[in-house]
């Protein structure tokens, strides 16, 4: 089945440095990734979508120039969190597409616990 | 916009009781819907999807019919394991809106042996 291998799984970061997470996709392409942040007992938020090649759509309220995204190829995207703050800290997961239609599934990394100190 | 709304937690039943986490959509177009179980400090799984009106999803046991009428997905199932303690959410997906997953706010469940 598809895979999502999402990078690292846990990162503790001095306040002001930047961290860069990364997901990528090991069997199938991903048109689609979708990025969410999830807090202690609280549901997944979207915070942007990326499509390979192309700027990613961030979802309103959600700093673009704070959590940066590249999709630079069909396997890999990123998320980097520049300047961290304590109040970044959360869980980030990551979702793939394969494409666009409702064949596709969503396949989800194993997410990123970030706690920033 | 479209939205989900789930059951609040936490849920705690004993072995082998029966199961129902509800959920309700909002949605203008025609959604697919998902529910997805999240373990401890790990990612999401999907557990069941159901893509149109009256189609059943089921998977280990757990089974969910989208009705439109109603506009809902209840989770169900018969007979609940320890192992089946997590955070259930539910979701939709609506294609023309760029098929981004929105999720309930998360329902808890805890079985007691």
């Amino acid at each position: 089945g598809a895979v999502v291998s999402q990078h690292p799984s846990r990162v503790i970061c001095k306040s002001g440095t930047s961290v860069k997470i990364e997901c990528r996709s090991l069997d199938f392409q991903a048109t689609t990734m979708f990025w969410y942040r999830q807090f202690p007992k609280q549901s997944l938020m979207l915070m942007a979508t990326s499509n390979e090649g192309s700027k990613a759509t961030y979802e309103q309220g959600v700093e673009k120039d704070k959590f940066l995204i590249n999709h630079a190829s069909l396997t890999l995207s990123t998320l980097t969190v520049t300047s961290a703050h304590p109040e970044d800290s959360s869980f980030y997961i990551c979702s793939a597409r394969g494409g666009r239609g409702l064949d596709y599934g969503y396949t989800f990394g194993s997410g990123t616990r970030l706690t920033v100190v | 916009g479209d939205s989900v709304t789930q059951m609040e937690g936490p849920v705690t039943l004993s072995e082998e009781a029966f199961l129902t986490i509800n959920c309700t959509y909002t949605a203008t177009g025609y959604p697919s819907l998902f529910w997805y179980v999240q373990y401890p400090g790990e990612g999401l799984q999907l557990l069941l999807k159901a893509t149109k009106a009256d189609d059943k999803g089921s998977n280990k046991g757990f089974e969910a019919t989208y009705r439109k009428e109603t506009t809902s997905f209840h989770l169900e199932k018969g007979s609940v394991q320890v192992s089946d303690s997590a955070v259930y959410f539910c979701a939709l997906a609506d294609y023309n809106q760029g098929g981004k997953l929105i999720f309930g706010q998360g329902t808890e469940l805890s079985v007691k042996p």
